[in-house]
């Protein structure tokens, strides 16, 4: 069974640069998308960016000038990296797997079906 | 880009009510649309896809309609494990836009 497990510092200080990884284990890491995900204090899910195996990637166009999302296919591990954090990007961050859902021939949607646990970053002077 | 309006914020609701939630797209998406449910402390679980399937393993009191630029949810026969929040994902490409979730409380 597919399982992701993150981490990443937990405090940072305003300017500096967020980083957080998600190990993928159970399970290979193509043919999927591998998400980013995040969830403010009293807010929504606002959904960061993601890659696939072949290192495509697609992002939050409000964020996209400060995210980076990379992988390593060797480790079966993906990356995100937020720069210039300020205490609006205090939230809790969650890795995904998006993953496409057949629906008939020809025809497909996508889920985000398998999460990690979570990791609370606090940008804080 | 598509935004998802999802409605109540929150609602409160007792054992054995059915209790409705809506999705609201910006534009038509088809039935490009999921929906999940959060529990504090737990990772979101995915109930429905393509609007209206039901994911293997969900309970069938569980159910999703909808299609274009309306969806709902709908729990019948509310049970005390379904108190949490649930929220909707739609759309086919990125970027991939959720609703602000539904708080359903214990009435």
């Amino acid at each position: 069974q597919v399982q992701l497990q993150q981490w990443g510092a937990g405090l940072l200080k305003p300017s500096e640069t967020l980083s957080l990884t998600c190990a993928v284990s159970g399970g290979s890491f193509g043919g999927d998308y591998w998400s980013w995900i995040r969830q403010s204090p009293g807010k929504g899910l606002q959904w960061i960016g993601e890659i696939n195996h072949r290192g495509t990637t697609s992002y939050n166009p409000s964020l996209k000038s400060r995210v980076t999302i990379s992988a390593d296919t060797s480790k079966n591990q993906f990356s995100l990296s937020l720069t210039s954090v300020t205490a609006a990007d205090t939230a809790v961050y969650s890795c995904a797997r998006v993953r496409s859902r057949r629906l008939g021939v020809g025809d497909h949607t996508w889920v985000f079906d398998i999460w990690g646990q979570g990791t609370m970053v606090t940008i804080s002077s | 880009d598509i935004q998802m309006t999802q409605s109540p914020s929150s609602l409160s609701a007792s054992v054995g009510d059915r209790v409705t939630i809506t999705c609201r797209a910006s534009q038509s998406i088809g039935t490009d649309l999921s929906w999940y449910q959060h529990k504090p402390g737990k990772v979101p679980k995915l109930l429905i896809y393509a609007a209206s399937r039901l994911e293997s393993g969900v309970p069938s009191r569980f159910s999703g309609s909808g299609s274009g630029t309306v969806f709902t949810l709908t729990i019948n026969n509310v049970q005390s494990d379904d108190f949490a929040t649930y929220f909707c994902q739609g759309g086919y490409n990125p970027p991939r836009t959720f609703g602000q979730g539904t708080k359903v409380e214990v009435k």
